[in-house]
């Protein structure tokens, strides 16, 4: 069975360029949540999708965006990058519906952006 | 104060010994935790989730939670080398929203 697969593993971007990153969930899961992890934050939560619907939003700027398509593969896209936006950004999906008991997450390999 | 709140550590414990994690949450309304290891370099793994006062056992793996102090750990009998890694406490916020809320982590060293 796959699991949740990210790309691409690693990018080097500048600052002021556009990022879109991939992420595929692992088979029948509908729930895609995307997370940043940095050392001095930790693992912040961006957004969550179910059913190709935003159902949540984490404390990022609006430069941060996300979707997901009928196929429940997610893409994230960061605009005008910046230095702080250097981090890895984590895509993990669920089969559970929001407010299930036993919702939880697997995390992909995540990718590692590095703005310079 | 964060939501999710844990020891940075490192918490250093001998080849052997037990590893006691603590975890500590604020909002009241939150009903699931969840347990996940990360080695360095690589994303979280999911260890348990626990939702329900009292104990979890999964092999050498015991989450425990207590809603009334609104505290969540994780132990880990037969400590191994292997082991060591960050430990990260997560639960989902009570509100609508049903958010996974990361705790910092707490780093374990487990000496051989």
């Amino acid at each position: 069975k796959a699991g949740v697969t990210q790309t691409p593993r690693y990018l080097i971007k500048t600052r002021g360029q556009q990022v879109t990153l991939s992420c595929s969930p692992i088979s029948g899961h509908r729930s895609v949540s995307w997370y940043q992890q940095t050392p001095g934050q930790g693992l912040q939560f961006l957004f969550e999708y179910f059913s190709e619907t935003q159902r949540n939003k984490g404390n990022f700027p609006g430069r941060f965006s996300g979707r997901q398509f009928s196929n429940s593969r997610s893409e994230m896209n960061v605009s005008t990058l910046e230095l702080g936006d250097s981090a890895l950004y984590l895509c993990a999906s669920s089969p559970e519906p929001p407010g299930h008991p036993n919702y939880g997450y697997t995390f992909g390999s995540g990718t590692r952006l590095t703005v310079v | 104060q964060k939501e999710v709140e844990q020891n940075s550590g490192p918490l250093s414990v001998p080849e052997g010994a037990i590893a006691s994690l603590n975890c500590t949450y604020s909002d009241r309304g939150s009903q699931s935790f969840f347990w996940y290891r990360q080695y360095s370099g690589k994303s979280p793994e999911l260890i348990m989730f626990i939702y329900s006062n009292g104990d979890k056992e999964d092999g050498r793996f015991t989450a425990q939670l207590n809603k009334a102090s609104q505290y969540v750990s994780l132990l880990i009998r037969d400590s191994q080398p292997s082991d060591s890694a960050t430990y990260l406490c997560a639960a989902i916020k009570g509100d609508s929203s049903y958010k996974l809320i990361f705790g910092s982590g707490t780093r374990l060293l487990v000496r051989p």
